[in-house]
């Protein structure tokens, strides 16, 4: 069974274009999460979101960063004018639909921008 | 508020020792979901155990353990005859709804040395 799927795994912008991160969650898993890590910092949670449905996107930025899960293919978090200080590595994790307390992370993106 | 404090920043055993890793919560709420991840210098997040708060029941896996005090709001990692491959970042989180979002401690940073 595959894991979390995240691509790509690093990807370069420089300041004012946008990035598209992807990510496909394991087999049967209809949740999905998106967390930030900055350089220095923890992990802070950004979006939750189920098929079609954003449930949860308190730790969003409220400008430039938009998240997506369709019916079909992976879930993308898109940052649109990019600036420096976005440069982080960005987690994918999912949970099955029948027992949602247990996240699996992805590898991360890592995202620099120039 | 919930907050997970992870106090230790960095330590630094010699292998085959014995370590502790520390993590501290504050919650409000009667029931949540305690986490432990190990994030390994490839990057990937790694599951490794979930606790319910109705369950103080400690576990053991192998040569990890956890012991979790609801009366002094702690969930610590023990690590019996460190090997070097230990060697990572360990994130204790919370969460108090299944399936939503973990809020991570800062991480404890282990080096393990032949």
């Amino acid at each position: 069974n595959a894991g979390v799927m995240q691509n790509p795994r690093h990807l370069v912008r420089r300041r004012g274009q946008e990035a598209r991160l992807r990510c496909s969650p394991m087999k049967g898993h209809s949740h999905v999460y998106w967390y930030r890590q900055l350089p220095e910092e923890g992990l802070k949670f950004m979006v939750y979101l189920q098929k079609e449905n954003i449930i949860d996107e308190s730790g969003m930025p409220k400008e430039r960063f938009s998240a997506e899960f369709p019916k079909e293919g992976p879930s993308i978090l898109r940052i649109q004018q990019v600036v420096r200080g976005d440069s982080a590595a960005y987690f994918c994790a999912s949970s099955p639909l029948e027992s949602t307390d247990t996240q699996y992370f992805g590898p991360g993106t890592r995202l620099t921008v120039l | 508020a919930q907050k997970v404090t992870q106090a230790q920043t960095e330590i630094s055993v010699v292998e085959k020792e014995d370590v502790t890793l520390d993590c501290v919560y504050e919650t409000r709420d009667t029931t949540y979901y305690l986490f432990w991840y190990k994030q390994p210098p490839s990057g990937e997040l790694v599951f490794l155990i979930r606790r319910n708060s109705f369950d103080e029941q400690n576990e053991i896996s192998g040569r990890y353990s956890w012991n979790f005090q609801k009366s002094t709001s702690s969930f610590n990692f023990t690590i019996t005859a460190s090997q070097v491959v230990d060697s990572a970042v360990y994130f204790c989180a919370l969460s108090d709804l299944p399936g939503y979002a973990l809020n991570f401690g800062k991480g404890t940073s282990l080096l393990v040395t032949p």
